[in-house]
């Protein structure tokens, strides 16, 4: 069974620092490109940012390019977000979702709980 | 970059009804096209991938047809479990969702 557990979310002032991890079980995790989805509170969802099986190709959306960076590490079965120089519209429950192929075709067939970030002084 | 809209907004239909949302797309993106629910305070969940192929595990009551612009999604005969936000995206170009249609029950 796919299993993907998200964590690392919380209150975080503007202009800090987090990363969020997601936790992946059930599936062979590099043969899978990943992606971090994210929904403001009462909101539709936003695709923040997709990586490839390899690591080797990643993308983002212009709302996060040069203040979020995608990483995995495939020995660990582990999607990262570090997302720095945070404001308050980064506000959002975070998911992370899993690909049905390696290369990134930016679509989810499965999808984490999520974890809330909120950015406020 | 591509735009997606979807209508209606909301809809409120009674049980049995069939329920019918459209996407459109601000610009030809073929059959790169997906359906997702998502329920109150859960992730979403894929029902439809490449504009008209069923998830696996899906009820045979969703359906989804179109390619370009112009898409459509629908549920045959909604049941009280249909309660939920649906949501298209296109992934021809990254990735877009639309604004999502909320379904309740009359």
């Amino acid at each position: 069974e796919v299993q993907l557990v998200e964590s690392g979310g919380g209150l975080v002032q503007p202009g800090g620092s987090l990363r969020l991890s997601c936790a992946a079980s059930g599936f062979t995790f590099s043969s899978y490109a990943m992606s971090w989805v994210r929904q403001a509170p009462g909101k539709g969802l936003e695709w923040v940012s997709a990586i490839s099986g390899s690591g080797g190709s990643t993308y983002y959306a212009d709302s996060v390019k040069g203040r979020f960076t995608i990483s995995r590490d495939n020995s660990k079965n582990t999607l990262y977000l570090q997302m720095n120089s945070l404001r308050a519209e980064d506000t959002a429950v975070y998911y992370c979702a899993k690909d049905p192929l390696e290369m990134a075709t930016i679509r989810f067939d499965y999808w984490g709980q999520g974890t809330l970030v909120t950015v406020s002084s | 970059d591509i735009q997606m809209t979807q209508s209606p907004s909301s809809l409120s239909a009674s049980v049995g009804d069939r329920v019918t949302i459209t996407c459109q797309a601000s610009q030809d993106i073929s059959n790169y096209l997906n359906w997702y629910q998502q329920k109150p305070g859960k992730a979403p969940k894929l029902l439809i991938y490449d504009a008209s192929n069923l998830e696996t595990g899906v009820p045979s009551r969703f359906s989804g047809s179109g390619s370009g612009t112009d898409f459509t999604f629908t549920i045959s005969s909604l049941q009280p479990e249909d309660i939920a936000t649906y949501y298209c995206q296109q992934y021809d170009t990254l990735c877009a969702f639309g604004p999502g249609t909320k379904v309740d029950i009359k």
